[in-house]
């Protein structure tokens, strides 16, 4: 596997349930980032890690909480959501340094019932 | 906090027409600026990007973009779209006071008619 990729595609979960989205980047990068993407909004950031450690939460509610074990994997824990958690996840990945081009991951569109 | 603006929601043309999607941000300084594609079906990629120098940058696929610092604006460009130019495009800031949290603007679907 190439570039930046997510688990699971699609993920449909009720609202008391426990879910984990996962991101793994072959690219050798050192930054990490979760994005959140809604029909009809910006592309909202939620996390990021550089070099493991977390830079930066963009005020997200604590029912996400992110991981990062090593610069190539983070995760998204999910626990009792709601339905407006609904859209599209993307994980990014970079060299730190804010002229650095990300390079996205295809995402996991969760659906919350 | 750094904000980005994109005009145009949803533009259609018809092949061989020019295109020029605006893109403005709030907050000055040293910034970074990029415009990404996302192609139907495909990842988000970066089309291009400036960080310094010349700010007239070309990117891939003919595409074109001027930073003027004056106007806080990154406008991208192409003389002659294509058929294959259909895709959602995004203008990204990160830096000024913003810091370096990379901001995106809310897309702008182009549907070029073949």
């Amino acid at each position: 596997e190439t570039g930046v990729t997510q688990t699971p595609r699609h993920l449909v979960m009720g609202m008391t349930n426990k879910k984990s989205l996962k991101c793994e980047q072959h690219l050798g990068h050192n930054a990490m980032y979760w994005y959140k993407q809604s029909a009809k909004k910006p592309l909202e950031l939620m996390f990021v890690y550089n070099f493991k450690e977390q830079t930066e939460n963009n005020s997200v509610p604590s029912r996400f909480s992110p991981e990062c074990p090593n610069s190539s994997h983070l995760f998204l824990h999910l626990h009792t959501l709601q339905p407006e958690d609904s859209a599209l996840y993307l994980c990014a990945s970079s060299q730190v340094g804010g002229e650095n081009e990300q390079f996205f991951g295809p995402g996991t569109r969760l659906t919350v019932l | 906090a750094q904000s980005v603006s994109q005009h145009n929601h949803h533009v259609i043309l018809s092949e061989a027409a020019s295109l020029e999607l605006g893109c403005n941000y709030s907050y000055g300084g040293t910034v970074n600026l990029f415009w990404y594609v996302q192609y139907p079906g495909q990842h988000l990629q970066l089309l291009l990007k400036y960080f310094s120098g010349d700010p007239l940058v070309k990117g891939i696929k003919g595409f074109e973009a001027e930073f003027i610092k004056s106007k806080f604006s990154f406008n991208l460009r192409k003389p002659s779209v294509q058929w294959s130019d259909t895709a959602e495009y995004f203008c990204a800031v990160n830096g000024g006071t913003g810091g370096f949290k990379t901001i995106f603007g809310a897309g702008t679907r182009l549907f070029v008619k073949a």
